[in-house]
């Protein structure tokens, strides 16, 4: 079974300061490690994965996640938030190994950034 | 939301009618997803499909249907027997190589049945 949780509902941040939305995963075997964000009432666009190499993985908007096997985390951050960050960002997984054909989601956080 | 289309945005039923959503895309992938989000629930795998005349249940099927007759058609029914119908409903694809396994997801259409 593979499983992500995001242990922030709600993370709040001044515009210009570091962000950081964290993620930690489950899976039986090797994952795959997905963010993507959502705007309100509209589907997610895909932010950046880890596949395989470097742990430190850099995708759209300026935003990067480190993949850290030993504690199973995949945060999400950026060094200096805009307020045009703020929406629902999502982490996913897929197990590696078996294949299974999916992604299972987080249950998401909201991300609001202040001028 | 490139890619993939979903259509319509708003689409309101009465209790007791099946209704179908429909996703479409362009993008020649072989695999698409059908997700429902609820508030506060993140996103909830209904059914998917890796390739034409294939489909598989998610974690939440029970009261859905689908099929996959065309790469590029993945049309979602929602019938009578879904208890709580109301939702927002999100359609996406991939590619089915493992470099590739990240989801494009359409804008979604949010259902209202009362």
């Amino acid at each position: 079974a593979q499983s992500v949780a995001q242990p922030e509902d709600q993370v709040n941040v001044a515009e210009g300061n570091p962000l950081t939305v964290k993620c930690t995963y489950s899976v039986s075997g090797n994952p795959y490690l997905f963010w993507y964000v959502q705007y309100p009432n509209r589907g997610l666009q895909f932010l950046l994965k880890y596949i395989t190499g470097d742990n430190l993985v850099k995708g759209s908007y300026g935003f990067e996640a480190e993949f850290n096997k030993s504690q199973t985390s995949f945060h999400l951050k950026k060094p200096s938030a805009l307020v045009s960050d703020s929406a629902l960002y999502f982490c996913a997984v897929r197990d590696r190994e078996t294949n299974a054909g999916k992604s299972t989601f987080g249950d998401g956080t909201t991300l609001t950034v202040k001028p | 939301d490139g890619g993939i289309t979903q259509s319509p945005k708003y689409l309101f039923r009465k209790e007791g009618q099946n209704v179908t959503l429909s996703c479409e895309q362009n993008l020649n992938h072989d695999a698409m997803y059908w997700y429902r989000q609820d508030p506060g629930q993140g996103l909830r795998l209904i059914y998917y499909s890796q390739i034409v005349n294939d489909f598989q249940k998610g974690d939440i099927a029970e009261g859905y249907s689908v099929s996959r007759e065309k790469k590029e058609s993945f049309p979602l029914t929602v019938t009578s027997a879904q208890k709580n119908p109301t939702a927002f409903y999100l359609c996406a694809s991939s590619e089915t190589s493992s470099s590739s396994y990240e989801q494009y997801f359409g804008p979604g259409t949010r259902l209202t049945v009362t």
